[in-house]
């Protein structure tokens, strides 16, 4: 069955040091998809990526980066030199092609950036 | 030009009273989603629809009740409201597949008293 963990709940770092947000996951599908989506204090739900199970290539988009590996059944989140504004509730999700109507979350890793 | 809409953005009623939730999308997609997040931030299904059929119905008490006009909405409707059923509901929208992200609406908090 479908299952995201996180197991980082809640993460405290002082501005500019990098964090990584951890994600595992199972899944009983050859094609699925995992996302993260971000909860900024004012309770919005914004996504952020999506990868497919069939690109392992990491990506980066500005300070953020996305490490994925299949071995592992992990999908983690860097954010580089973060920012009292990354202060949010992170969320990695994860859908299946031939389940695809059902988008399962992880428990969230609340991150607190200090000034 | 809003994406997901739904209203109100707050609800704050008594117990055993009846309330409903609305919701709407303009992006042309053919699912929607109730979601329910909790005090401790969960984020759990209720229901899914695509194309006004119910798809997904996970183990949630019949007080509450979908409806889909058309696939642009997705109403909630909950009856006989319990302490128990106070947290912030999502609307969401995809492309069916799961290929494509879930976009949310902004929530509504529902308070139970």
């Amino acid at each position: 069955a479908q299952k995201v963990t996180q197991a980082q709940t809640e993460i405290s770092v002082v501005e500019k040091e990098d964090v990584t947000l951890d994600c595992v996951y199972e899944t009983r599908d050859t094609t699925y998809y995992l996302f993260w989506y971000k909860q900024p204090p004012s309770g919005e739900l914004v996504f952020l990526i999506r990868r497919n199970s069939f690109d392992e290539q990491n990506e980066i988009s500005g300070r953020y980066s996305w490490n994925f590996q299949k071995s592992t059944s992990s999908f983690n989140f860097t954010i580089t030199a973060s920012q009292v504004v990354d202060s949010a509730v992170y969320f990695c999700a994860l859908s299946e092609e031939n389940y695809g109507q059902n988008f399962v979350f992880g428990p969230g890793t609340r991150l607190s950036v200090l000034p | 030009d809003t994406a997901v809409s739904q209203t109100p953005k707050y609800l704050v009623t008594q117990m055993g009273n009846d309330k409903s939730i609305k919701c709407e999308q303009n992006l042309g997609h053919d699912t929607m989603y109730w979601y329910k997040q909790d005090s401790k931030k969960f984020l759990k299904i209720m229901f899914s629809y695509n194309n006004k059929e119910l798809i997904i119905n996970e183990t949630v008490p019949n007080r509450f009740s979908p409806k889909s006009p058309d696939k642009a909405h997705l109403n909630l409707h909950i009856n006989s409201l319990e302490l128990g059923d106070s947290a912030v509901y999502f609307c969401a929208s995809s492309v069916l597949g799961g290929r494509s992200p879930l976009h949310f609406g902004n929530g509504t908090r529902l308070t139970v008293t």
